[in-house]
């Protein structure tokens, strides 16, 4: 079954701290790796999106990582706002159709 | 959320009234798609469609229906069938199936 796990549920770091996400994933085959960011109430908006040949692509604040072999991926926050305060989102795109397979997502809180 | 707009924000019934949500775009892209969000799980397909009057169903369209008579209009009901209605619902649109997902704003049902 395909299927995206994300760690921790939930974060809670001070503002200026730098946390790191987790996403494990089953998809196969696979086709791309998205990280969302979404606040309370409202829709996510992408931050990166990864395929099978990219190790890792920044935005910002933001880098992810990914390796394809594990099927693991990381999210990067550094230097952490509170802004940044929000859930996180691993998506999972296969090969066939439309497949894409949303992670239960990491709630971070920053604090000042 | 730009160039998607769902409506509305926040949405109240009884229960065993049929209700339907709302989702424009104008985006010109051709692939749009519904979700559902509950607290702690990832968000599920449940309806999409690649092409005006045509649509498919994805993991959890009992007790929903959908109909695509314009490119810029994919409106989601929730009729009295579905046993647990109350969630945040959220439509997204991409230029095509395979491509990028953008979200709307969302919509918040409670059915009592």
């Amino acid at each position: 079954k395909n299927q995206v796990e994300q760690s921790p549920q939930s974060l809670i770091i001070l503002e200026g701290k730098n946390c790191t996400l987790q996403c494990n994933y089953t998809v196969s085959p696979f086709s791309n790796l998205r990280w969302y960011k979404q606040d309370t109430g409202r829709g996510p908006v992408s931050l990166t999106i990864m395929t099978f040949s990219e190790n890792t692509k920044s935005n910002g604040r933001y880098t992810a990582t990914l390796d394809a072999d594990t099927k693991q991926s990381s999210l990067h926050i550094t230097a952490s706002q509170l802004s940044d305060s929000a859930s996180y989102i691993c998506v999972v795109k296969g090969n066939y159709g439309q497949n894409f397979v949303f992670g239960p997502g990491t709630r971070l809180s920053v604090l000042p | 959320d730009g160039g998607i707009t769902q409506s509305p924000k926040y949405l109240f019934r009884k229960e065993g009234q049929n209700v339907t949500l709302s989702c424009e775009q104008n985006l010109n892209h051709d692939a749009m798609y519904w979700y559902r969000q509950d607290p702690g799980q990832g968000l599920r397909l449940i309806y999409y469609s690649q092409i005006v009057n045509d649509f498919q169903k994805g993991d959890i369209a009992e007790g929903y229906s959908v109909s695509r008579e314009k490119k810029e209009s994919f409106p989601l009901t929730v009729t009295s069938a579905q046993k647990n209605p109350t969630a945040f619902y959220l439509c997204a649109t991409s230029v095509s199936v395979s491509y990028e997902q953008y979200f709307g704003p969302g919509t918040r049902l409670t059915v009592t």
